[in-house]
């Protein structure tokens, strides 16, 4: 039972705009804060950002000046974009339900590779 | 920023019982940080475990505590099994959004 399903390129060149976006089947939209987490290969575990149902965001200091979250609540769909990337940015990326202080939905992860 | 600090290894017996820990470079951790716990098998999504603190989800095993011991957020686990060799992570409000721990690798021997 798919409960968050993510999409977008696996592949990036160096200074490309990394696009993801996720759609919610489970429960309701609102009163939660709906969250990137990334996971770069062999290592830890990254808050990006969250967003919820009001448009209200939050991103993490070190990825701000590159990142945006957005969502389209017609469609219970939110997304991340991440500008000039870097073999850095290379990572499995997670959308995952957050609020309430709590984290308990999570999708499968997608790598995103970036490399020229 | 704040750096969450956590036990990089950590060894336990079967049946045994293990406690992993998790440090705030701005201070003491408390409730207001808002404690998770997270575990992570090899290619699998992280699964939550707790959240503020000690609360737990409807899929944490019984033999899994969460608390706040001397300033630190604490995971123990007891009457360890096997299928609890994983990597745990703790994460902490810190006001500007949310920190992960580095991870414990915690394996079962």
């Amino acid at each position: 039972q798919v409960q968050l399903q993510q999409w977008g390129a696996g592949r990036l060149r160096p200074s490309e705009t990394l696009s993801l976006s996720c759609a919610v089947y489970v429960g309701s939209f609102s009163g939660y804060y709906w969250t990137w987490i990334r996971q770069p290969p062999g290592k830890g575990l990254e808050w990006i950002g969250e967003i919820n149902h009001r448009e209200s965001v939050n991103y993490n200091p070190s990825l701000k000046s590159r990142v945006t979250i957005s969502v389209d609540k017609s469609k219970n769909q939110f997304s991340l974009k991440m500008r000039f990337v870097t073999a850095a940015d290379t990572a499995v990326y997670y959308c995952v339900r957050g609020g309430y202080w709590m984290f308990d939905l999570w999708d499968q992860g997608a790598l995103v590779t970036v490399s020229s | 920023q704040t750096v969450v600090t956590q036990e990089p290894s950590l060894t336990v017996s079967p049946g045994g019982t293990v406690t992993l820990t998790c440090t705030s470079s701005t201070g003491a951790v408390t409730s207001g940080h808002h404690p998770n716990w997270l575990q992570q098998k090899p290619g699998q999504a992280p699964r939550a475990l707790f959240y503020n603190t000690n609360y737990k989800h409807s899929w944490t095993p019984a033999r899994f505590s969460g608390s706040l011991l001397g300033g630190q957020a604490a995971l123990t686990l007891s009457g360890v099994r096997p299928e609890d060799e994983a990597d745990y992570y703790c994460l902490l409000y810190s006001g500007a959004g949310w920190v992960f721990g580095g991870g414990t690798r915690l394996t079962v021997l």
